[in-house]
């Protein structure tokens, strides 16, 4: 099982461009998460999904849009991308709301210059 | 308002003692609390899960207290080992249908 996968590994943007980050598992899990972490800020959760179809706004949703069309596929979208938007990104997943051990990707870096 | 602290930002121990890490916690009435460790360039894993109504989980050499009157969750690792050097993070599962929330973590380093 190769768990949770994050493409790409890294990026950079330009101010205005837009990209799609893809997270994929393979666990059969429910549950997905989209989280940002940046130095002195923790991990803060963008969006989540309880299920294939279904999206919630999490602590910092402003910027992105995501979507659940697939179970096993959980996707982050930056329309037009800002400076503030440099971060590390990380996917996770959880089986379920009880029993929410949450399992990370390897994280996508991203810079906006 | 809520906040969830973990109130070293970075703790250096001498190999072979034991570290002691801490998670408070303000306006919460958590369901449960979890730890992750951190390593660089990687995304957290998960350690330790310890519910409302336990005192106390081990595995291996941790041990996680949870103390709902004092809010606040210690993190041990006994015998530490230069290995164990990572960043260490609380998260916690309000009551009510609500996402997991992280402190901002604590870089522990064990030093040989």
């Amino acid at each position: 099982n190769a768990g949770v996968t994050q493409t790409p590994k890294f990026r950079v943007l330009k101010t205005g461009q837009s990209m799609t980050l893809l997270c994929a598992q393979d666990m059969n899990h429910e549950y997905m998460y989209w989280y940002r972490q940046d130095p002195g800020m923790g991990l803060r959760l963008i969006h989540y999904s309880v299920g294939e179809g279904t999206t919630a706004k999490g602590e910092v949703p402003d910027g992105y849009n995501v979507s659940r069309l697939k179970k096993q596929n959980f996707l982050l979208g930056l329309e037009s991308a800002a400076p503030s938007q440099t971060s590390v990104y990380f996917c996770a997943s959880s089986y379920s709301w009880a029993q929410e051990t949450q399992y990370f990707g390897p994280g996508t870096r991203l810079l906006v210059l | 308002s809520q906040k969830i602290e973990q109130n070293s930002e970075a703790l250096n121990i001498q190999e072979g003692k034991t570290a002691t890490l801490t998670c408070n916690y303000t306006n919460y009435s958590p369901a449960y609390l979890q730890w992750y460790r951190q390593d660089p360039g990687r995304g957290p894993v998960f350690l330790l899960l310890i519910r409302e109504n336990e005192k106390e989980k081990r595995k291996e050499r941790l041990k996680v207290t949870f103390d709902t009157t004092l809010k606040q969750s210690l993190f041990h690792i006994t015998a530490s080992q230069p290995a164990d050097s990572a960043t260490y993070l609380c998260a916690l599962r309000n009551s009510g249908n609500t996402p997991l929330v992280f402190g901002k973590g604590t870089r522990l380093s064990v030093i040989a």
